[in-house]
């Protein structure tokens, strides 16, 4: 099974900062990889898949970069409505796994 | 417009049985894979299931293989999980999402919540 580990866990930055989050995959999981940003009480919404591509809807602001085991995302300056937890997923293998998460949080 | 809409969560006992379903509107359900997610309380996602758009091809979560079936009736556009011998480490709120080619997820239901408690 592929481990993901996102770092760092909470990232406390005011609106207008610059976010970089971080995705590191336990063996290559070539550009497979994909971001999904969650709000309390709702489902993920999907953001960046195969780790560059933005999905439909989703703001410039929000772009994501790497292969193999090392991937950011990175949100070029935060508005209110980012603040929320982001998640990577890879599909290079079975079981698809998911990161524990990065939590954005206002400072 | 394209919507996920699960049920069938509840409180159960360990060991028990339930059957949780995601009826789908707005898109062609039968040309699409489709995958369970859950989310224990406080915690992070955790993929659960696939089943792909003719239901030929399936995989599981290692946590839940040999306990948990899916399944798809495309004739009424909606996505089962059968949950057998469940355990209090099942207790979480499980998504039905919408496969995004390939393997990743891009509509999302609101959730079921499933509790495991004696």
């Amino acid at each position: 099974e592929i481990v993901l580990t996102q770092s760092p866990a909470t990232l406390s930055l005011s609106p207008g900062e610059r976010a970089t989050l971080s995705c590191r995959a336990s063996q290559s999981v070539s550009s497979y990889l994909a971001w999904y940003q969650q709000k309390p009480g709702l489902p993920p919404r999907l953001l960046i898949y195969d780790a560059s591509n933005r999905a439909t809807a989703i703001p410039a602001r929000f772009s994501g970069s790497g292969s193999g085991t090392d991937f950011t995302l990175t949100i070029s300056s935060l508005e209110p409505e980012d603040f929320a937890v982001y998640y990577c997923q890879q599909r290079s293998s079975w079981p698809l796994t998911f990161g524990g998460g990065t939590k954005v949080e206002i400072k | 417009q394209v919507q996920l809409v699960e049920s069938g969560g509840g409180v159960v006992q360990p060991g028990r049985s339930l059957r949780l379903s995601c009826a789908a509107s707005g898109f062609t359900f039968s040309s699409y894979a489709l995958h369970w997610v859950r989310q224990a309380p406080g915690k992070g996602l955790e993929w659960v299931a696939f089943i792909s758009y003719d239901g030929s091809n399936k995989y599981f979560a290692d946590s839940v293989k040999g306990r948990f079936t899916i399944s798809r009736d495309n004739s009424k556009s909606t996505l089962y999980l059968q949950m057998d011998s469940l355990r209090v480490e099942d207790t979480a709120v499980y998504y039905c999402a919408r496969d995004f080619p390939n393997y990743y997820m891009d509509v999302w239901g609101k959730g079921t919540t499933v509790t495991v408690s004696s």
